[in-house]
């Protein structure tokens, strides 16, 4: 398995532009979960995905976020429009059904907006 | 809602030695999951080692062992021999066993990052 991939690795942005990360789960798995990691708050769950349908988004901080899964091997987070305090580390992580509860996570997207 | 507390930010130990980080947790289930992830500073984010609540006996993996207290919802990891890879921050997560909205995600501890002094 290739593992989980995320684009960019880093993003640079300035306040008020869209911000688009990506996000390719393993190949099989049900679940794909969007994350985000701050000093202040550690790690957060913003949404989660079981095969395709977004199941939990109570942690989406605001309107300004929002996450899509058009099919199983794709998913996009986006900031429109970016500030400041969205600067963190964005991860993706995603399990199988049948796994033994454990997900994997990509390797992460830092997130910089000026 | 549960909550997990990881209360050392900062640790270190010696190479070859044995270092022990605390984890506490709060929960009204019975029945759930804890995990320790390591995140070195590649951030990417690995499992260490995994316990079920309703087995007894505690989780090891290699030089990685927990000491699983269900009573006292302490979960700590051991780290044995450590060497100069371990350097990293751990963080403690805990997982419902049950189904249902918001039961597939991880709650995370804060994090502890460990030093490993040559």
């Amino acid at each position: 398995d290739a593992g989980v991939i995320q684009s960019p690795r880093h993003e640079v942005t300035e306040m008020g532009q869209e911000v688009t990360l990506r996000c390719k789960p393993i190949s099989g798995h049900d679940y794909l979960f969007w994350y985000r990691q701050t000093m202040m708050r550690g790690l957060e769950l913003l949404i989660y995905f079981n095969n395709n349908v977004p199941i939990d988004d109570s942690g989406m901080p605001e309107d300004r976020f929002s996450a899509k899964m058009p099919n199983a091997s794709f998913s996009t987070l986006k900031i429109q429009p970016s500030e400041p305090r969205d600067s963190a580390v964005y991860f993706c992580a995603s399990r199988r059904e049948t796994s033994y509860n454990e997900q994997f996570f990509g390797p992460g997207t830092r997130l910089t907006v000026l | 809602a549960q909550t997990v507390t990881q209360s050392q930010p900062e640790m270190s130990v010696q190479e070859a030695e044995t270092v022990t980080l605390s984890c506490t947790y709060d929960t009204s289930e019975s029945d759930y999951y804890l995990f320790w992830y390591k995140q070195p500073p590649s951030r990417q984010m690995i499992l260490v080692i995994r316990q079920e609540a309703y087995k007894q006996q505690n989780a090891t993996e290699n030089r990685f062992s927990v000491n699983f207290q269900k009573a006292a919802k302490s979960f700590s990891l051991k780290i044995s021999d450590s060497q100069l890879g371990d350097a990293a921050m751990y963080f403690c997560a805990y997982r419902s066993l049950y189904s249902g909205a918001g039961s597939y995600q991880l709650t995370f501890g804060k994090g502890t990052k460990l030093s490993v002094i040559p």
